[in-house]
Formats: structure tokens, sequence, C-alpha cells
């Protein structure tokens, strides 16, 4: 069975230091990979989508990057935080369109 | 661009008595709808995909629905463990898209004992 790992779960970080989430999938290969923020009162914003290794496509222009080193691993960087960077941190992977994402237990992130 | 409302935002609900939450949406042409469940602090849990008018889907005490503009969550006799946020997201057929999810803001469900 597939399964999605992401970590930390919970993250306090001062205003302009850097940030790395990471977000691992098992049991599937190729996935389409997916970072969503969920902030209160919102609904989930997409940031960055990937359908291959290197591939990043973002969807809104941020302080934020993302990477794909490897087939089943993403990861979100900030060089710098921002206070409005605060939120609650999703990661998805899906088989590919028209089908279900699935998403990890997210990453409560605190910029003080 | 893709859109999708849910109503009401809220809904208390005594445990046993059924409701229907809704999902509004506009998108250039639907590949799939899609249900989640979500606890506090935790990711969106899937419940169903609906790809066209006139389907449905059922899981113990949900059940799914979809029309051309709009689709259903109905709860019928909800338990108290039932209580959570209900995300409804739409993925469509083209352009940007049609790689993504486009979710509502949601409807929290509490079941009162």
């Amino acid at each position: 069975s597939q399964t999605i790992h992401q970590w930390p779960a919970t993250l306090v970080q001062p205003v302009g230091s850097p940030l790395s989430l990471e977000c691992t999938v098992e049991g599937t290969s190729n996935p389409n990979l997916y970072w969503y923020r969920q902030a209160a009162g919102r609904g989930l914003q997409l940031l960055f989508y990937s359908v291959g290794i290197g591939q990043i496509s973002s969807e809104v222009p941020q302080n934020l990057s993302a990477s794909r080193p490897q087939d089943r691993q993403f990861i979100l960087s900030s060089k710098k935080l921002l206070l409005s960077d605060s939120g609650f941190y999703l990661c998805a992977w899906s088989r590919g369109q028209g089908t279900e994402a699935f998403f990890g237990q997210g990453t409560r992130l605190t910029v003080v | 661009e893709d859109q999708v409302t849910q109503s009401p935002e809220a809904l208390r609900l005594q445990e046993g008595e059924s409701s229907s939450l809704n999902c509004s949406y506009t998108v250039s042409g639907l590949r799939g709808l899609f249900w989640y469940r979500q606890d506090p602090g935790k990711g969106p849990e899937f419940l169903f995909t609906l790809y066209s008018a006139g389907e449905e889907k059922e899981k113990e005490r949900l059940k799914a629905t979809l029309t051309k503009k709009e689709s259903f969550l109905h709860i019928t006799a909800p338990k108290p463990e039932d209580s959570a946020t209900y995300l409804c997201a739409v993925q469509s057929s083209s352009g940007a898209g049609s790689y993504q999810l486009t979710f509502g803001k949601g409807t929290k469900l509490s079941v009162i004992p």
C-alpha cells in the first residue's frame, strides 16, 4: 500500500530564518506531487506541483520554492521566512490527472 | 478560473438527524469532483471521487451525488464521530487546472450526542 510521510509535524521559526520541509511517498512510482497551504478560514491553496523529477510548477508567486530531487521526494524551502509564511502546509500525491490526491498529516509552521 | 463554493460554512446536527452538504462548482470541463474529510490538525482524508452527472457513491453513513453544477454529501443518521470539516474539490479537464485540485473552504460539521 502507498504511504506518505511529511515532517516535522510542528515548527516554530524566527523571521528571516531558512525553511526546509520534506515529504516522501512510498509504495508507488512516478507520482504527481503537490504542496498546499491552508490558512484559517481559507481553502487549501496550491503552492507547487511536480509531474516528474526536476519538474516544478509554481501556482502562486511567493517567498517559497520547491524541489524534487528524487522520484518520491518533494521538498519545500525558503531562504528567509516572513511572518506571512505561517500556516498549515500539506504535501499530497496522486497517480495522475483525474485521480484523487492523498495527503500527509501536515506541518504547522509558526513564524515568530 | 475554477471555483468551488461550499454551504453551509458550519452545520450543527443532533445525533441521528440527517442532512446534506452542498458543493457548487464552475469549471472548464470537469475531470473529477472529490470529497474529503478533515479532522482538526490533520491532513484531509479522501472519501469519494465523482466523474459524471448522475453518479453516486456511498460509504457507511455518507452518500455523494453529482449534477452538472453541484454535488451533495448526504449524511444519514450521523454520529458524533462524523464531526469534522468536509472539503469539496474539483479538477478540470484542461489548462493548468488539469493538474491540481481546486478546493472549497469546507463545511464544519458538528454532531451533538
